[in-house]
């Protein structure tokens, strides 16, 4: 079954510390996404590539940093320099750019 | 930035009836799409309707768009509970990433 995976699906860290998100996709999409979404609010986008070794800032990159090494996989690094780091955040993947998105379920950050 | 615009923001009707949601948008599109998202899990996408075409159906659901108006609307028909979650409007411009709307949350009662 091809999709969207993403671990892990709950998170705890205390304040300071960087944290990754893993996103992996068996799709074969050569774009990859990563949104932010608060409580009662739409998605806000972080950092998006399209290519592999290429990646570019979204609306609210501050504090966040990706990598895209392999097609499969688009980890993201919520960092200390995040002023508000407790979100959900959702991965998503597409053949190419502004065609339909498929997204992960998601990983729940909590940063105490 | 936020591009689509969902009104109303919350919807509650009874299982059986028509619900209506309505999207607006500010720029030029290529395309607009409508994805669901149950609570705490990931959006699915629902469809997809091109700058070029003014309604598209797929099951229960009927989209339409007004490029003159710049807004959509997603009607489901025939409701059901397990049609209760949150529905986003999303525009595409060419190679873009989509820009989501902040959602229209639906209560569907039995």
């Amino acid at each position: 079954d091809g999709g969207i995976t993403q671990s892990p699906k709950y998170l705890f860290r205390k304040e300071g510390q960087n944290v990754t998100l893993s996103c992996e996709q068996n799709l074969n999409h050569d774009a990859m996404y990563w949104y932010r979404q608060d409580p009662g609010q739409g998605l806000r986008l972080i950092y998006y590539s399209q290519i592999v070794n290429d990646f570019q800032k979204g609306d609210i990159a501050e504090g966040y940093s990706v990598s895209r090494e392999k097609k499969e996989s688009f980890p993201l690094t919520v960092t200390s320099a995040q002023k508000n780091p407790t979100a959900f955040y959702l991965c998503a993947s597409s053949m190419i750019g502004g065609e339909p998105l498929h997204f992960g379920n998601g990983t729940r950050l909590t940063v105490t | 930035s936020q591009q689509g615009e969902e009104d109303p923001q919350a919807l509650s009707i009874q299982e059986g009836e028509n619900a209506t949601m309505n999207c607006s948008y500010k720029t030029s599109i290529n395309n607009l799409q409508w994805y669901r998202q149950n609570s705490g899990r990931g959006l699915v996408h629902l469809i997809l309707i091109r700058s070029n075409e003014r309604e598209k159906h797929s099951g229960r659901l009927r989209v339409t768009l007004d490029t003159s108006k710049k807004s959509s609307s997603l009607l489901i028909t025939a409701s059901r509970a397990a049609d209760t979650a949150s529905y986003f409007c999303a525009t595409g411009s060419g190679n873009t990433p989509l820009v989501f709307g902040k959602g229209t949350r639906l209560s569907v009662i039995a």
